[in-house]
């Protein structure tokens, strides 16, 4: 079946040391859309990427969408202890857009 | 603020004893969506509603139904609680095709 893998399940840094999880699709999503979840909290939307080979940055934060809208990277700069949560990426397939397949997560810990 | 809202925040029941949840937006989404989630996992669909039309996950159990008597409001009913039902039950909603909006969730305990 349709599924999204999400590497690594989980990534503990030190502050200040940078951060990457990738999601790779195993079907052409219509667009990629990245959450965060706090410990206790529900996701919270961070970004979506839409068009093949599209890069987008929030201040520490850069998400990448790849040529074949099949895989995403989340890439943070100089992780802070804010950034403490899981990151799950997550997306419509293609020809399907009312709901999303979601990647498994990457909890991210980070020691001050 | 447009936001999505759950209620309760907590239910504890116990086995076999029927319960509700709800969630409410104003956000004015056509869709809403019901997900439950266990802990370290990810949020695992069980159905949603595009307008009035209702979409079951395959893999939900029958144990689970839901209502939606207008717009703003959707119901989750789960008719006869087990222990492996106790997760946080998300609701969330979108335009099609757009971003979802999630309420706090509804932590359900089951005795």
């Amino acid at each position: 079946g349709q599924q999204v893998m999400q590497i690594p399940q989980y990534q503990h840094v030190q502050e200040g040391e940078d951060f990457t999880t990738y999601c790779n699709s195993s079907t052409t999503l219509s667009n990629i859309q990245w959450y965060k979840q706090r410990p206790g909290g529900h996701p919270v939307f961070l970004i979506q990427l839409v068009k093949s080979g599209e890069v987008k940055k929030q201040k520490r934060l850069t998400f990448q969408f790849g040529e074949a809208k099949k895989n995403s990277s989340l890439h943070i700069t100089a992780t802070q202890t804010t950034d403490v949560g899981t990151y799950f990426c997550a997306g419509p397939p293609a020809g399907n857009n009312r709901k999303l397949i979601w990647g498994l997560g990457t909890s991210l810990a980070v020691n001050p | 603020d447009a936001m999505v809202i759950q209620n309760p925040r907590y239910q504890v029941t116990q086995f076999g004893k029927p319960v509700t949840l709800s969630c409410s937006q104003t956000l004015n989404h056509n869709v809403m969506y019901w997900y439950q989630q266990k802990s370290s996992q990810a949020p695992k669909l069980l159905f949603h509603y595009y307008d009035k039309d209702f979409n079951n996950e395959a893999d939900t159990p029958d144990n689970f139904q839901s209502r939606r008597p207008n717009t703003s409001f959707c119901f989750l009913d789960i008719r006869s609680p087990g222990l492996g039902d106790a997760a946080m039950y998300l609701c969330a909603t979108s335009r099609v095709g757009d971003t979802q909006y999630f309420g706090p969730g509804t932590r359900l305990t089951v005795l």
